[in-house]
């Protein structure tokens, strides 16, 4: 089946500093990318959708000055933190659809982020 | 709003026994209807689908049918084993909001020899 990579697969940084998380799918062409956060013993919440060579579109309630999404191929997404918090530690997961079933997507291992 | 509830875990199962993992959802219109696995260390897979009432999803010995009358998509293994063992998410998404998946809380199964 298709691959989706995330790297890093953990990170841990110092409150107000950067964080960037890249998707990559390996063997397809990813139109539309999607990132989720997972918090523990819960489900994932869907953060933002992105098509290759547009904006993301955020979900309600998802700071898109916090999390800045730039999907600059077909290949890679890429999701960055800005400035940081504790609360912002979580387990963010990306998927990508290549558009070959119905809303089938690839999701990737997570990236598990600790700010502290 | 979309909402899907399965059941809380763990669930810890001996092998060859029968596996129930319930969840029900909240939608409105005809939303399709996955569930998700996913084992330790990687990403989420894929089990199986229904995209309308009555459908049945099957995969590696997992069924699940799309039951509209009581909002309900339980997945059920007959004789489980080890390799079994992981966290199982039961998710829809509705055709209007296509690719927007709305995720159980998952339910992890521990089988054990």
């Amino acid at each position: 089946g298709a691959v989706v990579s995330q790297h890093p697969s953990w990170v841990i940084c110092k409150s107000g500093t950067s964080v960037k998380i890249e998707c990559r799918s390996l063997d397809f062409q990813a139109t539309t990318m999607f990132w989720y956060r997972q918090f523990p013993k819960q489900s994932l919440m869907l953060m933002a959708t992105s098509n290759e060579g547009s904006k993301a579109t955020y979900e309600q309630g998802v700071e898109k000055d916090k999390f800045l999404i730039n999907h600059a191929s077909l290949t890679l997404s890429t999701l960055t933190v800005t400035s940081a918090h504790p609360e912002d530690s979580s387990f963010y997961i990306c998927s990508a659809s290549a558009g070959t079933g119905v809303n089938e997507q690839f999701f990737g291992p997570g990236t598990r982020l600790t700010v502290l | 709003g979309n909402s899907v509830t399965q059941m809380e875990g763990p669930v810890t199962l001996s092998e060859e026994a029968f596996l129930t993992i319930n969840c029900t959802y909240t939608a409105t219109g005809y939303p399709s209807l996955f569930w998700y696995v996913q084992y330790p260390g990687e990403g989420l897979q894929l089990l199986l689908k229904a995209t309308k009432a009555d459908d049945k999803g099957s995969n590696k010995g997992f069924e699940a049918t799309y039951r509209k009358e009581t909002t309900s998509f339980h997945l059920e293994k007959g004789s489980v084993q080890v390799s079994d063992s992981a966290v199982y998410f039961c998710a829809l998404t509705r055709g209007d909001s296509w690719g927007k998946f709305q995720f159980g809380a998952g339910t992890q199964v521990v089988v054990t020899p």
